[in-house]
């Protein structure tokens, strides 16, 4: 079962538009939160994260937001550049055992020039 | 600086073979975590080092997986008997220390069992 979703395979957006990308999660236990970019051939490289404590953070042109109630978050990114293409995976980890990252399946982010 | 580095990026093999798949974790880092990753899929788990020893194996799918790391630093995942399922990109990724959540990735090593 899945215990992180992220039910867009897929994502096209215009350069200079907004891109969101979502990510739900089934596990309450999970308390903190990343996403991480990646391009073909290489492996995932961190993007931003959030801890549980907080709703919202911010780096640059990119922003998580967190729904706790909801069990769901989002990835910003304004405006979007055609360098942010590439697949974005939501991960999450679990207090108390901080290093296993559970990831879903990504979404994959064009933006066209 | 250096990254996490793995060989080789891609490993063709016949079913029943053995493979040997190899990461260089970032100088310093102690915590090694194996994980992998099948067509269509996010990265699952499959093992974390601490040092040199195998903190948390509970992802490797069955007895035919093995992964070691003698001296602490470079890590061998080893697949016996390989199956066609075993098909998949596998990653590795370091870190300062487990308490440290960001977790840094290599390029991979596609193995390909026919």
């Amino acid at each position: 079962d899945q215990q992180v979703k992220q039910n867009s395979p897929s994502l096209s957006v215009q350069e200079g538009r907004i891109s969101i990308l979502n990510c739900d999660y089934t596990n309450s236990m999970f308390d903190y939160f990343l996403w991480y970019k990646k391009y073909p051939a290489e492996g995932p490289t961190f993007l931003i994260s959030i801890s549980s404590i907080k709703d919202k953070n911010e780096d640059g042109r990119f922003t998580v937001f967190l729904n706790k109630s909801a069990k769901h978050l989002s990835l910003h990114i304004v405006p979007s550049q055609p360098g942010d293409s590439a697949v974005y995976f939501c991960a999450a980890l679990k207090g108390g055992s901080n290093y296993k990252l559970t990831f879903g399946k990504g979404t994959l982010l064009t933006v066209n020039p | 600086g250096a990254g996490v580095s793995q060989t080789p990026s891609n490993k063709v093999t016949e079913k029943g073979k053995y493979v040997e798949l190899r990461c260089d974790p970032i100088s310093g880092h102690t915590a090694l975590y194996w994980y992998r990753q099948s067509l269509g899929q996010g990265p699952e788990f499959l093992i974390y080092f601490q040092g040199t020893g195998a903190a948390d194996d509970s992802g490797l799918p069955n007895d035919r997986f093995f992964a070691v790391r003698p001296e602490g630093s470079v890590s061998t995942l080893k697949i016996q008997r390989t199956e066609r399922g075993d098909s998949a990109v596998y990653l590795c990724a370091s870190s300062l220390t487990a308490e440290n959540n960001e977790q840094f990735f290599g390029p991979g090593t596609r193995l390909t069992v026919l």
